[in-house]
């Protein structure tokens, strides 16, 4: 089946810095998606991505969607504490029939920040 | 903001138990799905909902899952003879439409015993 490789696994890092995590997938993909996770709660959606090649902002947060569409990253710039967490990459394949809407996950990048 | 609303957030139960998962999706919302989280993993699809129909499961979604939406608002999920290696999280998300980001519930923590 469809896989997604996230990396780095995890990453420990000083408050300030910034940090840089990516997915890939030998499948294309019509979207990609970047969800954070916190302990005990769902997924909370950070950015949407639609066209291969758009790069887009939200706040600190920058994500881009790879020109072959099989890929995708995800900046934070200038980390806080309350960055920590758990970021899943995802990959969505859109269109009728078949997989409507169905998220492909990666096995998430779990971020911890020293103050 | 509206949030996708999910009961219990926690659920134990013993092996064999037949257990239902509720979830009270965002009103606009068309697309409906479930989810699971076995701890320290990744998230993985289990079935997607729409005009209240199935229209794709996985390979994990076997005969002892079901889902349904009963009265146009609740969607829930029915495990008819828990397993151990049920025990997970499970997510509802919902969409307003087939292209749309999906928006997920807080989860169900299912520990079977």
């Amino acid at each position: 089946g469809q896989q997604l490789n996230q990396s780095p696994q995890s990453m420990f890092i000083q408050e300030g810095e910034d940090v840089s995590m990516n997915c890939t997938s030998s499948s294309i993909f019509n979207t990609w998606l970047w969800y954070k996770q916190d302990p005990g709660e769902g997924p909370v959606l950070l950015i949407a991505l639609y066209k291969a090649g758009e790069l887009t902002s939200n706040g600190r947060l920058t994500a881009q969607f790879g020109i072959t569409r099989k890929d995708s990253f995800l900046n934070i710039s200038a980390s806080i504490p309350s960055d920590v967490g758990i970021y899943f990459c995802a990959g969505q394949i859109t269109g009728y029939g078949g997989s409507q809407g169905n998220l492909i996950f990666g096995k998430g990048t779990k971020l911890s920040v020293k103050p | 903001e509206p949030e996708v609303t999910q009961t219990p957030s926690h659920q134990v139960t013993q092996m064999g138990q037949e257990v239902i998962l509720r979830c009270v999706p965002i009103s606009n919302h068309l697309y409906f799905y479930w989810y699971r989280q076995i701890l320290g993993q990744k998230v993985e699809f289990l079935v997607s909902f729409y005009n209240n129909e199935i229209s794709e499961k996985s390979e994990i979604f076997d005969d002892q899952f079901s889902v349904e939406r009963p009265d146009g608002s609740n969607f829930t999920l029915k495990i008819r003879s828990t397993k151990l290696e049920d025990s997970a999280m499970y997510f509802c998300a919902g969409a307003r439409e087939n292209n749309s980001p999906l928006h997920f519930g807080n989860g169900t923590r299912l520990t079977v015993t």
